[in-house]
């Protein structure tokens, strides 16, 4: 089975703070994903990515950054948090045969994230 | 530009009664449609998914939904729930490089 994990189930923070959130996949996936899930808005896509030392906005990327150095981890970074950052975030993976679409992505766990 | 909208944000039923959570999407290419259920305090995990072929798709958990391209919708039905059925559902469309999700409906099925 397809394992996604996720360094923090939660996680507190306090404003100004880096916050670094890492995602790890076992099934050696090409494409990683980072989205943000807040009630009422479903998930936003943060940032992806297709390849090592690849990555491209999603659709809400202001405030963030991200990091892929290994195949196999995918890191979300805060760069200095902001209240409105709290939120839980999702991290999936998918495999990249057969072009990018198409294919299940598989998602970890979670982090809830609260910055005060 | 692809977009999902999920008619219902909250459907309450009783268990073993009937379901159906409603997907409307809208989208210039081809696509790919996708049910995920998301259960208190986890992650999402994969339902059903169309690609192609069969319009009606059948899913884990008794679940399937029916591709209706001029409608353009994807709904997600269950004959009969459970009370484990209790959880938000999300539907997800691809067709370019991502997939977009919905704004999800949670779903309470009660004794």
């Amino acid at each position: 089975d397809v394992k996604v994990t996720q360094s923090s189930r939660y996680l507190v923070k306090r404003t100004g703070e880096k916050v670094f959130l890492e995602c790890v996949q076992d099934m050696d996936h090409e494409n990683m994903f980072w989205y943000r899930q807040d009630p009422g808005l479903g998930l936003r896509l943060i940032y992806f990515s297709y390849d090592v030392k690849m990555k491209e906005k999603g659709d809400i990327p202001e405030g963030y950054s991200v990091s892929r150095e290994k195949k196999e981890r995918f890191s979300l970074i805060l760069e200095s948090a902001s209240t409105n950052q709290t939120s839980m975030y999702l991290c999936a993976s998918s495999s990249g045969t057969s072009g990018r679409v198409g294919n299940e992505q598989f998602f970890g766990p979670g982090t809830r994230l609260t910055v005060l | 530009a692809q977009s999902v909208t999920q008619l219902d944000s909250q459907v309450p039923v009783f268990e073993e009664a009937p379901v159906e959570l409603r997907c409307n999407y809208s989208s210039s290419v081809s696509v790919y449609l996708f049910w995920y259920v998301q259960y208190p305090n986890q992650g999402l995990q994969l339902l059903l998914k169309y690609l192609s072929g069969s319009t009606l798709v059948k899913g884990i958990n008794g679940f399937e939904a029916e591709f209706n391209k001029s409608q353009t919708s994807f709904h997600l039905r269950k004959p009969s729930v459970h009370i484990s059925d209790t959880a938000e559902y999300f539907c997800a469309v691809g067709g370019s490089e991502k997939l977009v999700f919905g704004k999800g409906t949670k779903l309470t099925v009660n004794p």
